[in-house]
């Protein structure tokens, strides 16, 4: 069964910050890895997807990476900003035979992060 | 584009009554979900429908919860009786057979409150 494990629990930083969140997971047959940010009271926007025969995906500020073999992820964040705080979850979606997925999502239980001026 | 659509946004109810959550994916996705989301939990796959037909619903509580797609575009989710610890977000969400990657997009979800 897929665990999905992500550290820190919590994170608070002053502005300008770079930072880094972790993702680990126990099986690592993926299809692929997805990074979302969640607003208190909202839904959930996906970040940057990451592919299992890839290594990392940029967007913006944000880097994610990806290390298949050893089971983790990180996303990297340059220069925070007060508008970044929000909950960070991360997921994967399992590999099928074929190498096509269908298969669920497995959440880690999310980062908060505040970003204070 | 319009994203995935959920009603309500809020609902609460006395545990042991019924409630029922909508969700409309995004046009021409054929995989729509359901997720519940505890609070300060990630979220946790109650029913996936690949069109109108179940994928998986293995985490899904049968005896109190149910959940249609009719014509494989809209969906339903249903509690009943409620209970206590049946408070949490629930989310939609939907991907496509062009989403690459097969991402998921998600609804802005119905916070429900069972007191």
């Amino acid at each position: 069964k897929q665990e999905v494990t992500q550290i820190p629990a919590a994170l608070s930083v002053p502005e300008g910050e770079n930072l880094v969140l972790n993702c680990s997971f126990t099986d690592s047959a993926i299809y692929n890895l997805q990074w979302f940010r969640q607003d208190p009271g909202k839904g959930l926007t996906s970040l940057l997807l990451i592919q299992s025969s890839q290594r990392e995906q940029t967007s913006g500020r944000l880097n994610a990476s990806l290390d298949k073999s050893s089971g983790r992820s990180t996303l990297y964040i340059a220069a925070s900003q007060p508008g970044d705080s929000a909950t960070y979850l991360c997921a994967v979606r399992p590999n099928n035979a074929g190498g096509t997925s269908y298969g669920k999502l497995t959440f880690g239980q999310g980062t908060i992060l505040t970003v204070h001026p | 584009e319009a994203g995935v659509a959920q009603s309500p946004r809020y609902k609460i109810i006395e545990k042991r009554q019924s409630v029922a959550f909508w969700c409309n994916p995004i046009s021409g996705h054929a995989t729509l979900y359901w997720y519940q989301q505890i609070l300060g939990q990630g979220p946790k796959l109650l029913i996936q429908f690949q069109n109108n037909g179940v994928v998986d619903d293995s985490q899904l509580p049968k005896d109190r919860f149910s959940a249609e797609r009719l014509k494989g575009v809209d969906s339903t989710l249903k509690i009943q009786p409620a209970k206590l610890e049946d408070s949490a977000v629930y989310l939609c969400a939907s991907s496509g057979l062009a989403s690459v990657g097969r991402e998921q997009f998600f609804g802005p979800g119905t916070r429900l409150t069972v007191l």
